[in-house]
């Protein structure tokens, strides 16, 4: 089976750095994405990471080590509207994913 | 527009009656999904479809069944025998080729069971 680790809530302010941390313990690992989702929302997909090191996409960045089964996902520069639940999710054979608790994240003025 | 749509968004039932859950995709996306989300908590897949007239048990399957005629549609049942109905459905597509095959949500539905 999968389970996957990360913090239930995170709060800081505008313009600043927050860093989402998951760690999984899985079989069958293909990869790790990273969704967000607003209040009421669907899901969004924002990253994936297949292979170890880092993937930056403008302010989101994503990380993966494999040999730790342990990722983060990167928020930078930090805005109001990024106020969200991020959800890690392992991705197994046939697109399977399971998804992490999900982490709340609050953005303050 | 192409997207996947879910109908309806509010949905209302009695205890003992089985309901059944729209999911349309016009992505030409081969797989869809359909998961669970219970408030506070992440998804818990209920089962998935990869082609056409075949589909397969997520881990959480019991109550629940599915049909996937064709590639566009792909509806969910909840049966009278789902203990806990209640929660926030959504359904997804997605892709079989490529790196990160993405899924994309539709806006859910969510059910009440009373």
């Amino acid at each position: 089976g999968q389970s996957l680790e990360q913090p239930s809530e995170v709060t800081a302010v505008e313009g600043a750095i927050v860093q989402i941390n998951c760690t999984y313990q899985t079989s069958g690992f293909y990869g790790l994405s990273w969704y967000q989702q607003h209040d009421g929302g669907a899901p969004t997909f924002l990253s994936y990471n297949g292979l170890d090191g880092l993937e930056e996409t403008g302010r989101f960045s994503s990380f993966l080590s494999r040999s730790d089964s342990y990722g983060y996902l990167l928020l930078q520069e930090l805005q109001m509207k990024d106020s969200a639940s991020y959800f890690c999710a392992v991705r197994a054979a046939g697109n399977k994913l399971t998804f992490g608790g999900g982490t709340r994240v609050l953005v303050k003025p | 527009d192409g997207g996947i749509t879910q109908s309806p968004k509010y949905l209302f039932r009695k205890e003992g009656q089985n309901v059944t859950l729209s999911c349309e995709q016009n992505l030409n996306h081969d797989a869809m999904y359909w998961y669970r989300q219970d408030p506070g908590q992440g998804l818990r897949l209920i089962y998935y479809s990869q082609i056409v007239n075949d589909f397969q048990k997520g881990d959480i399957a019991e109550g629940y069944s599915v049909s996937r005629e064709k590639k566009e549609s792909f509806p969910l049942t909840v049966t009278s025998a789902q203990k806990n109905p209640t929660a926030f459905y959504l359904c997804a597509s997605s892709g079989t080729s490529g790196s990160s095959n993405e899924q994309y949500f539709g806006p859910g539905t969510r059910l009440t069971v009373t």
